[in-house]
């Protein structure tokens, strides 16, 4: 079945500092993939569309400046989180979507990064 | 628009007797829909998906979901529970065409298991 990595598993880093977290998918190439944002006991929340080669597609509300994404190629998006903060702690998910793209292709996702900003 | 409304915030059932997850959907077009399961500290795994062929899904796990379209409902059920499937599950719509569309996400039903 189709995979997805997403490392590190788990981040613990002083504020100020910038974090990269790393999407790949290891058996598909993936056109699209999406950076989630998930708060403890609530649902998935999007923060940005990823397309490879070209600018990413952030939702309202969220910093394109603090979170920056990069989807250089075809089975490769990094989310960056710029200058972290403590209320940027939060689990973050990366999912890609298979086949040709099309929105009824279910998205497959990676295990997710838990980041703590001290 | 789209949205997906999860009727149990939480269900608890005996291991061995039949779970019943509840999903009510809305959306302005033919839709996709998936349930997706998440164990503690990690992402999200694909149980099924129902985009427009059989309305009876079966899926991983012995988990299935009956697309009703007079209910607008994709109930997810297992005939009988295990401790393993102690978890949070996700009901998720998007278009069922496109290529630009987002998934809408349900606000989760967590499943207890108990012996």
């Amino acid at each position: 079945g189709a995979v997805v990595s997403q490392h590190p598993s788990r981040v613990i880093c002083k504020s100020g500092t910038s974090v990269k977290i790393e999407c790949r998918s290891l058996d598909f190439q993936a056109t699209t993939m999406f950076w989630y944002r998930q708060f403890p006991k609530k649902s998935l929340m999007l923060m940005a569309t990823s397309n490879e080669g070209s600018k990413a597609t952030y939702e309202q509300g969220v910093e394109k400046d603090k979170f920056l994404i990069n989807h250089a190629s075809l089975t490769l998006s990094t989310l960056t989180v710029t200058s972290a903060h403590p209320e940027d702690s939060s689990f973050y998910i990366c999912s890609a979507r298979e086949g040709t793209g099309l929105s009824n292709q279910p998205q497959h996702f990676g295990d997710g990064t838990r980041l703590s900003i001290l | 628009a789209q949205s997906v409304t999860q009727l149990d915030s939480h269900v608890s059932v005996s291991e061995g007797t039949p779970v019943l997850l509840r999903c009510n959907y809305s959306s302005s077009y033919s839709p996709s829909l998936f349930w997706y399961v998440q164990h503690p500290n990690k992402g999200l795994q694909l149980l099924l998906k129902y985009t427009s062929a059989a309305t009876l899904v079966k899926g991983i796990n012995g988990f299935e979901a009956e697309f009703k379209k007079s209910e607008t409902s994709f109930h997810l059920t297992k005939p009988s529970a295990h401790m393993s499937d102690a978890a949070e599950y996700f009901c998720v719509v998007t278009p069922n065409t496109g290529t630009a569309s987002k998934l809408t996400f349900g606000t989760g039903t967590r499943l207890q298991v108990t012996l």
